[in-house]
């Protein structure tokens, strides 16, 4: 089965810094999808970013660029020029790739904290 | 704007009722998930389904089950509410290829 670890529970970071959040998978397939969502106080689950495994280039949303490393099994989100509005709970996620019945698998959260 | 909504934000119930959650999507979606969110374990999955009638266990079925009778709503129904099932209850829609998933914005539950 495929599983998702994010090995920080929390992380800080200020104002206008940069920050990396990490997140490794396991999996034997060779075709899948990655995803960072955020979850803030609001509760609403938001897309950040997705990395489709067969893309050499990492993908970027404005302030949010991940590290892909498809041979470590590594998938790091970082946030530049951090904002208050960045503070929320930080989910990765998989999903295999191939068909449409497939379920995302997500580790358990990093907790992002912005400081003024 | 698309939008999947989730009938309640909080419900408090008590242990033996029978409980229904309710989601409904507007974006003709095939396929639906409803997600248990508890603090330090993240989002686990109870059920989904990729089409009308059509249902999936997920990794921690037991104690629940679902129903969609119809395209755009997916119900997740607890048979006898338990105190362990007080939690966040998140419901999800997506359609096909490497699409994420639209989240409701989750009821908090809490069986008493």
């Amino acid at each position: 089965a495929q599983t998702v670890t994010q090995s920080q529970p929390e992380m800080s970071v200020q104002e206008a810094e940069t920050v990396t959040l990490s997140c490794t998978y396991d999996t034997s397939e060779s075709d899948y999808y990655l995803f960072w969502y955020k979850q803030p106080p609001s509760r609403q689950m938001i897309l950040v970013i997705r990395q489709e495994a067969y893309k050499q280039q990492n993908a970027t949303e404005n302030r949010f660029s991940v590290n892909f490393q498809k041979a470590a099994k590594s998938f790091s989100l970082k946030i530049s020029d951090s904002q208050l509005g960045d503070a929320a709970m930080y989910f990765c996620a998989y999903r295999k790739g191939g068909g449409s019945n497939y379920k995302l698998t997500f580790g358990k959260g990093t907790l992002l904290t912005v400081n003024p | 704007d698309v939008k999947v909504t989730q009938s309640s934000r909080y419900l408090v119930k008590r242990t033996g009722e029978k409980v229904f959650l309710e989601c409904v999507q507007d974006m003709d979606h095939e396929n639906m998930f409803w997600y248990r969110q508890d603090p330090g374990l993240g989002l686990r999955l109870i059920y989904f389904s990729y089409d009308v009638k059509m249902k999936e266990k997920g990794d921690i079925p037991e104690g629940y089950s679902v129903s969609r009778e119809k395209k755009e709503r997916f119900s997740l129904i607890l048979e006898s509410a338990s105190t362990n099932q007080t939690s966040m209850y998140l419901c999800a829609s997506r359609t096909g290829g490497g699409s994420g998933y639209t989240f409701g914005s989750g009821t908090r539950l809490t069986v008493v």
